[in-house]
């Protein structure tokens, strides 16, 4: 298993510039997530998915669209980049349901500068 | 509220114990986490604990839960230079859709020192 993969591992975009980061997971994990890391901030939940088709905002989605087409694929979609979403942006899947424990595995991720 | 609070350095010499101290404010946290990020690497799941525990041990790290006090500790014995790292500690909450949502503190930067 490749576990969670995220590409690019680096991206440099100008004001303005959309793109698309890439996260897809190989264990058939319904939920998956996007946090960005910012220092001495931790993780923020951006965007989550229980399941496919279905989407919900987090703690910072201003600025981030997503979608769930597939149980393996979740993109994260900077609409117009502005520098304060320069950050460390992780991808994360996870197991679990119910009262159960939600083990997230994390991808390795990405490295975003807008200037 | 859901805050998640550490400290955020903590230097230790190889060979002692490391205690990281955590605390948390939502009370319908089910499960508590403690992760680890190396460099340049994102964030490894180490241990949990199950919110009605009071202790779990697993090798050299042992969890503490002071539930009155909504306090998180994770203490790593005999800590090594590759225990370096930063350490987060999590809570996940239960929402509608049953999915633990999960909060993050800000983590510990450990610097191990020889």
């Amino acid at each position: 298993n490749a576990g969670v993969t995220q590409t690019p591992k680096f991206q440099v975009l100008k004001t303005g510039q959309s793109m698309t980061l890439q996260c897809a997971q190989d264990m058939n994990h319904e939920y998956m997530s996007w946090y960005r890391q910012d220092p001495g901030m931790g993780l923020r939940l951006i965007h989550y998915s229980v399941g496919a088709g279905i989407t919900d905002q987090g703690e910072v989605p201003n600025g981030y669209n997503v979608s769930r087409s597939t149980t393996e694929d979740f993109p994260l979609r900077l609409l117009s980049a502005a520098p304060s979403q320069t950050s460390v942006y992780f991808c994360a899947s996870s197991t679990g349901r119910g009262e159960g424990v939600y083990e997230q595995y994390f991808g390795p991720g990405t490295r975003l500068t807008v200037t | 509220g859901e805050d998640v609070e550490q400290s955020l350095f903590l230097s230790v010499r190889e060979g002692d114990s490391s205690v990281i101290n955590c605390t948390y404010t939502d009370s319908s946290s089910t499960y508590l986490y403690w992760y680890k990020q190396e460099p340049g690497a994102g964030l490894q799941l180490l241990t949990y604990i199950f919110s009605n525990m009071d202790m779990k041990q697993d090798q050299r790290l042992t969890v503490l839960l002071n539930k009155k006090d909504k306090h998180l500790s994770l203490r790593i014995a005999d800590t090594q230079t590759g225990d370096s790292a930063i350490y987060f500690c999590a809570e996940s909450i239960r929402t509608t859709d049953s999915w633990g949502k999960f909060q993050f503190g800000a983590g510990t930067q450990v610097v191990v020192t020889p």
